[in-house]
């Protein structure tokens, strides 16, 4: 089955700093990657995806990157506030019938000081 | 926004005990998936279901769990016999109709199920 390593676990930033979070994946045939955000206590929250038809793709301040060449992913978080503190998840996931199913990373803590 | 509803959001009950954690997915998603999240760790797949029966499941989902979508809007997971490790947040998700972009999952609340 798919195995996703995430890096770093724990990120600490100062506020406008960028903040990079990787992740590489095992199986070949996954071709979605969406990233999660889960703030303290709430819901995981999709705030952006790739396909593997693309290389990057970017949604205001942020971006993903994909080689899949070299099987792994990027987040990249430019200009970051204290808002952007929570837990980011990348997962990694093959179409199985008309859905995905993600396997998930274990998760960086983006900290993000004023 | 629609959004997926989850009931409770905290269950604590005995070891041996049966549980049903209840979802409402959003009304015109036709997938439906649970996952479930050991404390301060990864969010893990249980299972997927679609068109009234299981799509998908992991080495997870054993003998003790079972799903359900007794009517048209709730969507169950059952866990026949509780054991402590089974303690942990439970999420359920639901999707579209499986064609871009329809794949995005939205994720319910949670419920915490505490197992003494």
């Amino acid at each position: 089955g798919e195995n996703v390593e995430q890096h770093p676990s724990t990120l600490s930033v100062q506020e406008g700093d960028s903040a990079v979070i990787k992740c590489t994946y095992s199986d070949s045939a996954s071709n979605y990657f969406p990233w999660y955000k889960q703030e303290l206590g709430k819901r995981p929250q999709l705030i952006i995806d790739i396909r593997s038809n693309v290389g990057e793709k970017k949604d205001q301040r942020i971006a993903v990157t994909l080689n899949k060449t070299a099987k792994h992913f990027s987040l990249h978080i430019t200009e970051t506030q204290p808002e952007d503190s929570a837990v980011y998840f990348c997962a990694a996931s093959e179409r199985a019938g008309g859905s995905y199913i993600p396997t998930f990373g274990r998760g960086t803590s983006l900290i993000v000081h004023p | 926004e629609p959004e997926v509803t989850q009931t409770p959001s905290h269950q604590v009950t005995q070891m041996g005990q049966e549980v049903i954690l209840r979802c409402v997915p959003i009304s015109n998603h036709l997938y439906f998936y649970w996952y479930r999240q050991i404390l301060g760790q990864k969010v893990e797949f249980l299972v997927s279901f679609y068109n009234n029966e299981i799509s998908e499941k992991s080495e997870i989902f054993d003998d003790q769990f079972s799903v359900e979508r007794p009517d048209g809007s709730n969507f169950t997971l059952k866990i026949r016999s509780t054991k402590l490790e089974d303690s942990a947040m439970y999420f359920c998700a639901s999707s579209g109709l499986g064609t871009v972009p329809e794949d995005e999952q939205f994720f319910g609340p949670g419920t915490r199920l505490t197992v003494l």
